[in-house]
């Protein structure tokens, strides 16, 4: 069965560096998203990216924040200059329709931890 | 904005039937979903509902009222596996955000 993968499973970080956390969401899926999820907390929308751009994004992804799809399969997220408060999981995920009618299919996480 | 309200916790039997409970209040509203996280995973599609009424998987139910803006899960025949956080989830504000529940977790006893 066709599944997201997300690298590295783990980064650990200094405050103040660049970040670049990867993702393949399933090949067929047209919308992709970035969640992050705080220890202990609820999953927290970033960012939906769809025909190459950014289609909806949330308070938390300022301009610290960045997406890309560099090529047909990996869809990236950029932290330009990482916090302390950035340590989280971060969740990608993909569906094949718009996320108001559609299941979102979610990868394992990449664990940030910015010390 | 969005807000969504679950129980923080619920213990139950194995074999049981257990439902968890979700309160929204949202600006623009398409449907309501509910996941599955286990610790240390990833969210996992459970259900979703656009309509009102009560969607049937297995031993999941989901059920939606739009005009009481509730919705529940409902687990049956429970087993130790279901141990897990609980979160609904709804799209609305936009076709393309999904604003997560603050979970519930569930144990699941012997």
């Amino acid at each position: 069965e066709p599944e997201v993968t997300q690298t590295p499973s783990h980064q650990v970080t200094q405050m103040g560096q660049e970040v670049i956390l990867r993702c393949v969401p399933i090949s067929n899926h047209l919308y992709f998203y970035w969640y992050r999820q705080i220890l202990g907390q609820k999953v927290e929308f970033l960012v939906s990216f769809y025909n190459n751009e950014i289609s909806e994004k949330s308070e938390i992804f300022d301009d610290q924040f960045s997406v890309e799809r560099p090529d047909g399969s990996n869809f990236t997220l950029k932290i330009r200059s990482t916090k302390l408060e950035d340590s989280a999981m971060y969740f990608c995920a993909s569906s094949v329709d718009r996320a108001s009618t559609d299941t979102q299919y979610f990868g394992p996480g990449t664990r940030l931890t910015v010390l | 904005g969005q807000s969504l309200e679950q129980p923080s916790e619920v213990t139950a039997v194995e074999g049981a039937i257990v439902q968890i409970n979700c309160t929204y209040q949202t600006s623009g509203f398409y449907g309501l979903s509910w996941y599955q996280q286990h610790d240390g995973g990833a969210p996992t599609f459970l259900s979703y509902n656009a309509l009102d009424g009560l969607e049937e998987t297995g031993r999941f139910s989901s059920f939606l009222s739009r005009s009481d803006s509730y919705g529940y899960l409902l687990l049956q025949e429970l087993q130790m596996k279901d141990s897990a956080s609980y979160f609904c989830a709804v799209s609305g504000g936009g076709h393309q955000k999904v604003t997560f529940g603050t979970g519930t977790k569930l144990q699941v006893i012997p």
